[in-house]
């Protein structure tokens, strides 16, 4: 089966840097997904990972080291509104489904 | 907003009963996805239908079932519910084909509360 290790709880300030750490281990591997979810809302989708190094989508950025088994969220200049839980999620076998198996999620408190 | 309308937003109920709730897909996404989220247990993934068909299943609840209609909207049911049902329910949906299976977009949940 699959499975995925996050730290529960990060705090940052705002305007710092923070990354959110995860490491999986899966029986077929499909990617390594970053979704966002607020409070009470629907989680968001951030950035995927299908091979090893760096997504840059503006303040965020996701890594992927295959051979580790090992990805992580980079959020910069960090905002309030980046107060958020944050998931990673790697796709089952087969790989013809959308069936995700998500990590326990990462809270994170941006601080004035 | 990400096109994937759930309904309805809130629901209140009572052990042993029976409740449908209802999704309709982002335009042109031919599957959906239904997800469950508590606090115990984090985003379990519950099941995914594809055009109309079955197309992947987690660890779904025989008490749960889905389907999906020619219109592309889904429903999933749940009965003879018990306290621990009480949870967030999501439907998502996406393009079926390859990478973008993992770019899902989820609809606003349906809570669900079983008193």
């Amino acid at each position: 089966g699959q499975s995925l290790e996050q730290p529960s709880e990060v705090t940052a300030v705002e305007g710092a840097i923070v990354q959110i750490n995860c490491t999986y281990q899966t029986s077929g591997f499909y990617g390594l997904s970053w979704y966002q979810q607020h409070d009470g809302g629907a989680p968001t989708f951030l950035s995927y990972n299908a091979l090893d190094g760096l997504e840059e989508t503006g303040r965020f950025s996701s890594f992927l080291s295959r051979s580790d088994s090992y990805g992580y969220l980079l959020l910069q200049e960090l905002q309030m509104k980046d107060s958020a839980s944050y998931f990673c999620a790697v796709r089952d076998r087969p790989g013809n489904t959308g069936k995700l198996i998500f990590g326990q999620g990462t809270t994170l408190q941006v601080k004035p | 907003d990400s096109g994937v309308t759930q309904t309805p937003k809130h629901l209140i109920t009572a052990t042993g009963q029976r409740v449908t709730l209802r999704c309709s897909p982002r335009s042109g996404d031919l599957s959906v996805y239904w997800y469950q989220q508590s606090l115990d247990q984090g985003l379990q993934f519950l099941i995914q239908y594809y055009n109309g068909e079955e197309r992947a299943k987690g660890n779904i609840l025989e008490r749960f079932s889905a389907q999906q209609f020619p219109d592309l909207h889904s429903e999933l049911n749940l009965s003879s519910l018990e306290l621990g049902d009480s949870a967030l329910y999501f439907c998502a949906s996406s393009v079926a084909k390859g990478s973008s299976y993992n770019e899902q977009f989820f609809g606003p949940g349906t809570r669900l509360t079983v008193l």
